[in-house]
């Protein structure tokens, strides 16, 4: 069963500093793979989704695949106070339906 | 329009009793699905609907109910809540069911709290 984990748990950094976000997954057959975002008392919104090894980009959000090391990392550039935020990882199987999350990073971007 | 709403946005209730939360979409996606989220935790996936079809998970299948008259709405039923029922719970809905470019769009939650 699809296992996915985040870290750090939390993280602080200043207005400005690249913000970098690991999660690791157990199942090496998924090819689906979203980073997401939740703001405190509001829904989830999708930041980038990645589906083969290597960098895709939206925005300032770089996400980064590797599936051999079963790592999907998000760097966020330049991140401001209003990124603070719970960021989640999301994981699904190849030709499944079934999206697995981390428990996520709380980011706080100081000013 | 790409939202998903969600009624009630906060919900009070006594142990024992009912709950029925709400969920729409317009974006005339095959699949809603419902999730429960607590404090640092990982969201957990509850059920889903693929078009008129009720998937559950095996943990929770006699816990929650879910009924999808028409593909826009989407309901989540708790027959008698407990303490442990707490949680945000999130409702998303995705156009490509079993496609790998399937991408969820979430409603803002619907806080439960259990008393």
């Amino acid at each position: 069963q699809q296992k996915v984990q985040q870290s750090p748990e939390s993280l602080t950094v200043s207005e400005g500093a690249m913000a970098s976000l690991n999660c690791t997954f157990s199942d090496r057959s998924s090819d689906n793979f979203r980073w997401y975002r939740q703001h405190s008392g509001k829904g989830l919104e999708v930041l980038v989704s990645i589906f083969s090894d290597g960098e895709k980009e939206e925005g300032s959000f770089t996400a980064h695949l590797n599936r051999a090391s079963l790592h999907v990392f998000l760097h966020i550039r330049e991140p401001q106070p209003s990124d603070s935020a719970l960021y989640l990882c999301a994981v699904r199987g190849t030709g499944g339906y079934k999206v697995v999350f981390g428990s996520g990073t709380r980011l706080l971007v100081s000013p | 329009d790409t939202t998903v709403k969600q009624n009630p946005r906060y919900k009070l209730a006594r142990v024992g009793k009912p709950v029925n939360l709400i969920c729409s979409q317009t974006m005339n996606h095959d699949t809603m699905y419902w999730y429960q989220k607590k404090p640092n935790q990982a969201p957990k996936l509850l059920l889903f609907y693929y078009d008129k079809i009720l998937n559950r998970e095996a943990d929770t299948f006699e816990k929650f109910q879910s009924s999808r008259p028409n593909n826009s709405f989407c309901s989540l039923y708790i027959g008698s809540a407990g303490l442990e029922y707490s949680a945000m719970y999130l409702c998303a809905s995705s156009r490509d069911w079993g496609a790998n470019t399937g991408q969820l769009y979430f409603g803002e939650g619907s806080k439960l709290t259990v008393l």
